[in-house]
């Protein structure tokens, strides 16, 4: 089975602009997590998608949104980017058999955004 | 609230040395889920293992071996005959079960491990 796969791999983006991050899960996960790792923070929840739907977010502001496709594809948006935002963005997808289940998670490569 | 601490933040051996890395936890709930993951210089989180709060068993793969104990709210990692290639930063993680949380997961800072040769 292929695993988490993210697109692109690199970015760099200048304050201001707008990002759009692309992760494909593990074929039949059904949840799709996103986080964002820096050297200051460490790695931090942003939001997990679990049929179309969010149903868990983090402590980030609104500039940072998601969504996830019927397919269980996910993509994550930052607009309005700031220096801060240059951090390794990781994407995980577990099997989520339903709305309350607790799964493994399984990570992508991670995109690294570095914003100038 | 959960918390994840992994007080050990670098490690360095000599090769085939045995090494543990600590991880300890704080939560209210009374069913969670514990886990390890290695990333290496990759960047990419590699899952190890994942236990939880009503199975105690230690547990051996290989080389790797992890001690779960709740009365300490601990959950170490022991690696024997450390090679070259554990070289990564370890990451101790928490989830919750529950409709609130999903699957979740609250990570500690890491444990940077080198092997030297």
């Amino acid at each position: 089975k292929a695993g988490v796969t993210q697109t692109p791999r690199y970015l760099i983006k200048t304050r201001g602009q707008q990002v759009t991050l692309s992760c494909s899960p593990i074929s039949g996960h059904r949840s799709v997590s996103w986080y964002q790792q820096t050297p200051g923070q460490g790695l931090q929840f942003l939001f997990e998608y679990f049929s179309e739907t969010q149903r868990n977010k983090g402590n980030f502001p609104g500039r940072f949104s998601g969504r996830q496709f019927s397919n269980s594809r996910s993509e994550m948006n930052v607009s309005t980017l700031e220096l801060g935002d240059s951090a390794l963005y990781l994407c995980a997808s577990s099997l989520g058999f339903d709305s309350t289940s607790t799964d493994t998670q399984y990570f992508g490569p991670g995109t690294r955004l570095t914003v100038l | 609230a959960q918390k994840v601490t992994q007080a050990q933040t670098e490690i360095s051996v000599v090769e085939k040395e045995d090494v543990t890395l600590d991880c300890v936890y704080e939560t209210r709930d009374t069913t969670y889920y514990l886990f390890w993951y290695k990333q290496p210089p990759s960047g990419e989180l590699v899952f190890l293992i994942r236990r939880n709060s009503f199975d105690e068993q230690n547990e051996i793969s290989g080389r790797y071996s992890w001690n779960f104990q709740k009365s300490t709210s601990s959950f170490n990692f022991t690696i024997t005959a450390s090679q070259v290639v554990d070289s990564a930063v370890y990451f101790c993680a928490l989830s919750v079960y529950g409709v609130a949380s999903g699957s979740r997961l609250t990570f500690g800072e890491g444990t940077q491990l080198t092997v030297n040769p």
